[in-house]
């Protein structure tokens, strides 16, 4: 199984709501990675976790709350979210070489989310 | 901040011919590796170059990287209809550890005219 799922594929919310989006794989990956990506622009990096711990924020608001429960799945906890916050929002998983290494990364479908 | 600038920004070809997209980055890396999106989709890995590799060959695919100019170099060559995407070059070294993010270039959209 080389496949990264993602979900809800499409979401619409508030500035108001809260939503979380769901990120898993079973490809054994130790490092998961959130990405936004706008319209027309290339992937941004947000967040890395590395064995279940958040190793890099791109200084990232903090109405973008990541979370891991457990080396399968990663999730992202939105709050409080601005119309300029609406984008394609990437996982992604891979493993970990180790120092000065890195394997390729899987990218899940995204998610498309619109605040409104 | 963003790290690599490709080159073409558009690229329209006639199917059967060659695309070739440049990148350049600004910092030292460990790995360079291409991607391709289709229309607002996930990313595919298409190939990875290390730091101390000049050339790399997958399929139709023929990756450069010159590390002295900080550029690389993507060439599809016989291109196909199914080709047309877009194309990131990305790098690593942010931290130099195992699990890094990938900065990505700005992209390369291919058209494969039939």
């Amino acid at each position: 199984d080389t496949e990264v799922t993602q979900t809800p594929k499409h979401l619409v919310m508030g500035m108001t709501n809260k939503k979380s989006l769901k990120c898993e794989q079973h490809m054994g990956h130790r490092a998961m990675y959130w990405y936004k990506q706008k319209a027309k622009k290339p992937p941004e990096l947000m967040f890395v976790y590395s064995y279940e711990k958040l190793s890099i924020n791109e200084s990232v608001p903090s109405r973008f709350s990541p979370e891991c429960p457990n080396s399968s799945l990663l999730n992202l906890h939105l709050h409080a979210l601005q119309p300029e916050d609406s984008a394609l929002y990437l996982c992604a998983s891979s493993h970990i070489l180790g120092r000065s290494n890195s394997y390729e990364q899987y990218f899940g479908p995204g998610t498309r989310l619109t605040v409104t | 901040s963003q790290q690599g600038e490709e080159d073409p920004q558009a690229l329209s070809i006639q199917e059967g011919e060659n695309a070739t997209m440049n990148c350049s980055y600004k910092t030292s890396i460990n790995n360079l590796q291409w991607y391709r999106q289709n229309s607002g989709r996930g990313l595919v890995h298409l190939i990875l170059i290390r730091s101390n590799e000049r050339e790399k060959h997958s399929g139709r695919l023929r990756v450069t990287l010159d590390t002295s100019k900080k550029s690389s170099s993507l060439l599809i060559t016989a291109s196909r209809a199914a080709d047309t995407a877009s194309y990131f070059c990305a790098t690593d070294g942010r931290t130099g550890g195992g699990a890094d993010g990938l900065t990505f270039g700005k992209g390369t959209h291919l058209i494969i005219q039939p």
